[in-house]
């Protein structure tokens, strides 16, 4: 099973480049979600959708762009890197039934060095 | 989002039960209590989850207080491989909240032998 797979792994961008990370989930999950992580913290939520088609900002969404054309894709843009986007990314996905906590699932995370 | 305080680091022996504190004293009637864990340069997993009464599976326990403004996560014979940092994650799940995760900084937890 893949899960929730994302790409690329590292990535190393000079200030002002753009690029964009690729989040794809083979479980038919209509949630799916996009985290950073800086040194010593928890996740924080940049952006989310939950369904196809459409998108939603999460706690920190400034600097980045995202688009859900496909159920199963997730995509996570940055018009134009800083050093401050310098993070670990990770996606997410989930069901969308309404049973009650239902599991989160998470890719294994994208480096990203912004010099 | 309801907010959830953790230890910044607890420390285990090996094979010993190991529990993880987490409160929560603004939770509220609709907040279920999650509990997920990061390994090492990995993304998190999953642990458990519970609202009103104490679970158990294969990986853990969760105790929830009656009065649900606290939690304790059992690890009932902690191995290596459970050095990890361990998150107390309170998630509405009602329509249009998309159920998504707030994260604290969590507890990291660290085994030895």
């Amino acid at each position: 099973n893949a899960g929730v797979t994302q790409t690329p792994k590292f990535r190393v961008l000079k200030t002002g480049q753009s690029m964009t990370l690729l989040c794809a989930q083979d479980m038919n999950h209509e949630y799916m979600y996009w985290y950073r992580q800086d040194p010593g913290m928890g996740l924080r939520l940049i952006h989310y959708s939950v369904g196809e088609g459409t998108t939603a900002k999460g706690e920190v969404p400034d600097g980045y762009n995202v688009s859900r054309l496909k159920k199963q894709n997730f995509l996570l843009g940055l018009e134009s890197a800083a050093p401050s986007q310098t993070s670990v990314y990770f996606c997410a996905s989930r069901r969308t039934a309404m049973t009650s906590g239902n599991t989160i699932y998470f890719g294994e995370g994208s480096w990203l060095t912004v010099v | 989002d309801a907010k959830t305080t953790q230890p910044n680091s607890m420390e285990s022996n090996e094979e010993e039960p190991v529990h993880l504190p987490c409160n929560h004293s603004t939770i509220s009637g609709t907040d279920y209590i999650h509990w997920y864990r990061q390994l090492p340069s990995q993304g998190p997993e999953y642990v458990i989850h519970g609202l009103t009464s104490n679970v158990n599976n294969r990986m853990a326990s969760l105790a929830i207080a009656e009065d649900r403004k606290s939690s304790t996560l059992i690890l009932h014979r902690a191995t290596l491989r459970d050095a990890a940092v361990y998150y107390c994650i309170l998630r509405d799940d009602r329509p249009g909240t998309a159920s998504k995760l707030t994260f604290g900084t969590g507890t990291r937890l660290q085994v030895t032998l």
